[in-house]
Formats: C-alpha cells, sequence, structure tokens
C-alpha cells in the first residue's frame, strides 16, 4: 500500500525543538523528493522544506530558513523535519508530501501524494 | 515573494458547473496545480501542469491557466466534491499556495 505516515507531533513549550517523521511504504522511496507543507488551524497551506531524492539538494521556505532542517534516511525509508526555537505561530498540522519525481534543482515539481499529517501545538 | 489570490467560497447546486479563480502576476507563465481537500483529509491532487488531470481523478475536472488567472472547473458538481479547494504555483523552490476556495454544493 502506497502510503505516508507521519509522526512525532504533540504539544511543545515555546522555545523547544521538535523533530517530525514521515515513513514511506509502498514505493521506490529512493526515487523521491520529499517535502514538508504545514496548515495552522482553519488556515491555508503553506510550503515549507524539500530534499531532492538523495538528499544531496536542499531548499526551504524564506519564511522558516534557519530554524527548519530537513534531511532523509534512504535505508529506514523515512524523511524528517527538525523544528527549533518553536513558537506559537508554528502551531499547525505538518504534511509531509511525495514529488512526483526526484525534486532536483531545475527541474519540475508537485505533491502527488500526502500523509495524514501531524499535529504540533506550541504552547505553554 | 509570490502571491496566490483565491475567493473565499464558491456555491453551487448540483449538476451545475463550479469554476475557481486563482490570480497571480503573470500566472500563465508558471505551471499551476489544484488540490482538493475534504474536512479532516489530507490534500488530493486534482490537476497539474495546469491542465492535467491524474487518472484516478474524473473527467468532470479540467483546469486552465493564461494571463493572470488560472481556472478550475468542475463540469457537473456532485455533492462528493464538497471541499477546499487551493491552487498552487512555485515561487523558485518554495510552494506557494492561495487561501483556498470552499465549496458549498447546496
Amino acid at each position: 500500500q502506497v502510503q505516508l505516515v507521519e509522526s512525532g507531533g504533540g504539544v511543545v513549550q515555546p522555545g523547544k525543538s521538535l523533530r517530525l517523521s514521515c515513513a514511506a511504504s509502498g514505493f521506490r522511496f529512493t526515487s523521491y523528493g520529499m517535502h514538508w507543507v504545514r496548515q495552522a488551524p482553519g488556515k491555508g497551506l503553506e510550503g515549507l522544506a524539500t530534499t531532492s531524492y538523495d538528499g544531496g539538494e536542499k531548499f526551504y521556505a524564506d519564511s522558516v530558513k534557519g530554524r527548519l532542517t530537513i534531511s532523509r534516511d534512504n535505508y529506514k525509508n523515512t524523511v524528517y523535519l527538525q523544528i527549533n526555537s518553536l513558537r506559537p505561530e508554528d502551531t499547525a498540522v505538518y504534511y509531509c508530501a511525495r514529488d512526483h519525481a526526484g525534486a532536483v534543482a531545475g527541474s519540475s515539481w508537485y505533491f502527488d501524494l500526502w500523509g495524514r499529517g501531524t499535529l504540533v501545538t506550541v504552547s505553554s | 515573494s509570490y502571491e496566490l489570490t483565491q475567493p473565499p467560497s464558491l456555491s453551487v447546486s448540483p449538476g451545475q458547473a463550479a469554476s475557481f479563480a486563482c490570480s497571480g502576476d503573470k500566472l500563465g507563465d508558471k505551471h499551476v496545480f489544484w488540490y482538493q481537500q475534504k474536512p479532516g483529509q489530507s490534500p488530493l491532487l486534482v490537476i497539474y501542469y495546469n491542465d492535467r488531470r491524474p487518472l484516478e481523478i474524473p473527467e468532470r475536472f479540467s483546469g486552465s491557466n493564461s494571463g493572470d488567472t488560472a481556472t478550475l472547473t468542475i463540469s457537473e458538481t456532485q455533492a462528493m466534491d464538497e471541499a477546499d479547494y487551493y491552487c498552487q504555483a512555485w515561487d523558485r523552490t518554495t510552494a506557494v499556495f492561495g487561501g483556498g476556495t470552499k465549496l458549498t454544493v447546496l
């Protein structure tokens, strides 16, 4: 079964860090780029970060650059998102999404498969 | 930074056509993607590269993109189509989404 399953969310205090995981199954993980997208409660979607199929290229939205780190482990079929210095405005459902291809620079990207998301709540 | 604008809501009767607008500066020069999100669910790709439809998406979904406006059209809207619809484009390497349009099927 082709799927993405996120984990690692929860209630976190402001200023703390958190690492989210996204486990992939049912497809050749090493062939695909991966993305993270978030959605604040009742709000729209926000693109955060992208990693190429081999982890050699990483890209970040300007709004989060410096606080987020995307990484992947192709042996574990898992992509990660490290979020540092959490703020209340980081409260959101965090989705991982598969790219339709390798997500290398200069190619065309889009999200062809989404996980169900994991909720991160930043509150004291 | 690049911005995409969508009207917040749209209401249609079953069987009518629903047209969703998405506007952005010279949007026609970019590829536009459309995602459907039903309550409590993750987004689902319904249109890619402006007008292409994934195999699992019904033929009643279509898209176009020209000038400053992209359009998603559902030709004969069904109750199951009730959802939020988001347009998306790329600003260099950042995914930019419109604010979404909530479709109500009366």
